[in-house]
């Protein structure tokens, strides 16, 4: 069965400083990996996916994940960060020889921009 | 509409009582999803429709979860005799396939005591 592991349970950055959110995965196949994001009463959101192709996907709000296939990491960045950044990220991964179309979902990481 | 919607936002049932939450998914999307969410935790998966088949359920906990999405559209997720476990966030989300992105609702927080 497919998992995700998000190590850190919370990230704490300053205003316009590098943020990483980290996560690793598992299946038994090949992997589609996804990042959401949470803000407080509201719902999940996607932020971008790796299907296939171009290891470094690119998606909203200035995000961007590296898919690396060696160390089964997924691990999410953003070369500024802002304090409107501040939320809740999942990682999430289906594996798509598995044969269901479930996500997995990591516990999560809190990210807290500090202004 | 825009977007999944979720009805009711929020429900306060008493234990042993029957609730009912209702999904409206992205109107063409093939593929819905049901999810739990505790608190301070990811969402699990409950169960998948692919239309108004329902392909995969093996993440309902118990025999009270039941759902269903008998037109292929509007689902909705029924648990019988609540218990205070069964109190946290349900999602819903939606897809054009199985494979896609799944776009979710701002969920139902339900609160049994």
């Amino acid at each position: 069965a497919q998992s995700v592991a998000q190590p850190e349970d919370q990230v704490n950055v300053a205003e316009g400083n590098p943020l990483t959110v980290k996560c690793t995965y598992s299946v038994s196949g090949n992997p589609y990996l996804f990042w959401y994001v949470q803000y407080p009463n509201r719902g999940l959101q996607f932020l971008l996916k790796y299907i296939t192709g171009d290891n470094l996907v690119k998606g909203s709000y200035g995000f961007e994940a590296e898919f690396n296939k060696s160390q089964t990491s997924f691990h999410l960045k953003k070369p500024s960060a802002l304090v409107s950044d501040s939320a809740l990220y999942f990682c999430a991964v289906r594996d798509i020889n598995y044969g269901n179309n479930r996500l997995a979902f990591g516990k999560g990481n809190q990210v807290v921009v500090i202004p | 509409g825009a977007g999944v919607s979720q009805s009711p936002r929020y429900k306060v049932a008493k234990r042993g009582q029957d609730v009912a939450l209702r999904c409206d998914p992205i109107s063409g999307h093939v593929s819905l999803f049901w999810y739990q969410q505790a608190l301070g935790q990811g969402p699990e998966f409950l169960t998948y429709f692919q239309n108004e088949a329902q392909l995969d359920k093996s993440g309902l906990p118990s025999d009270r979860f039941f759902a269903e999405r008998p037109e292929g559209s509007v689902s909705t997720l029924k648990i019988q005799r609540t218990q205070q476990e069964d109190s946290a966030v349900y999602l819903c989300a939606s897809s054009l396939e199985g494979n896609t992105e799944a776009f979710f609702g701002q969920g139902t927080r339900l609160t049994v005591v």
